[in-house]
């Protein structure tokens, strides 16, 4: 069975400084890998997926994240943190091609920004 | 193109009582999810339709059910609420549902089984 594992609950990081919420993954196939972040009282927000090619993938409002597939992970990261990144961070993971398989997701990292 | 709606954003419902949740996703989105979220189990999949087909379902018990209409708006139905139905219910859709796209969720609607 697909499953996704965000190691850290939280993460602290001061404003400023480089930022990465690990995310690792288990599928049997090759993976369709997603990043969602969620702020108090609202819904996810999509930020970048990995489908194929690059493995460097570039996403909304800066962040970026690395396909690393002898590692299994697929780590979320950014240069500089501010303190209104501040929210919930969901890896997700689909797998292909098995049909139309659903979103699977980590628990969530909660990072805080400190200004 | 506005985003994902769900009504009511808040509910306060008894035990044993039924519930409807509502989404419309965003105009041209055909495909349509609803998850569970809940601070101990995070977020579960409950079930996906896709032009009014359920394609998809979560290991949710028989209570939990849904329905997709031919404009893509979806509805979702708890009946018999017991107290750990008590959760966000989020609604996200997607352009066709294949597993490249994306999905777009709404701001979910708060249960509260009391």
């Amino acid at each position: 069975a697909q499953s996704v594992a965000q190691p850290e609950d939280q993460v602290n990081v001061a404003e400023g400084n480089p930022l990465t919420v690990k995310c690792t993954y288990s599928v049997s196939g090759n993976p369709y890998l997603f990043w969602y972040v969620q702020y108090p009282n609202r819904g996810l927000q999509f930020l970048l997926k990995y489908i194929t090619g690059d493995n460097l993938v570039k996403g909304s409002y800066g962040f970026e994240a690395e396909f690393n597939k002898s590692q299994t992970s697929f780590h979320l990261k950014k240069p500089s943190a501010l303190v209104s990144d501040s929210a919930l961070y969901f890896c997700a993971v689909r797998i292909l091609p098995s049909g139309n398989t659903p979103l699977v997701f980590g628990k969530g990292t909660r990072l805080s920004v400190i200004a | 193109k506005a985003g994902v709606t769900q009504t009511p954003r808040y509910l306060i419902k008894t035990r044993g009582q039924q519930v409807t949740l509502s989404c419309s996703p965003i105009s041209g989105h055909r495909s349509v999810s609803w998850y569970q979220q809940t601070p101990g189990q995070g977020l579960q999949f409950l079930f996906e339709y896709f032009s009014e087909t359920q394609r998809n379902k979560g290991n949710f018990p028989g209570r939990f059910s849904g329905r997709q209409f031919s404009n893509s708006r979806s509805e979702m139905n708890v009946s018999t609420l017991e107290l750990g139905d008590s959760a966000l219910y989020l609604c996200a859709s997607s352009f066709t549902g294949e597993l490249t796209y994306e999905q777009y969720f709404g701001p979910g609607t708060r249960l509260t089984v009391t």
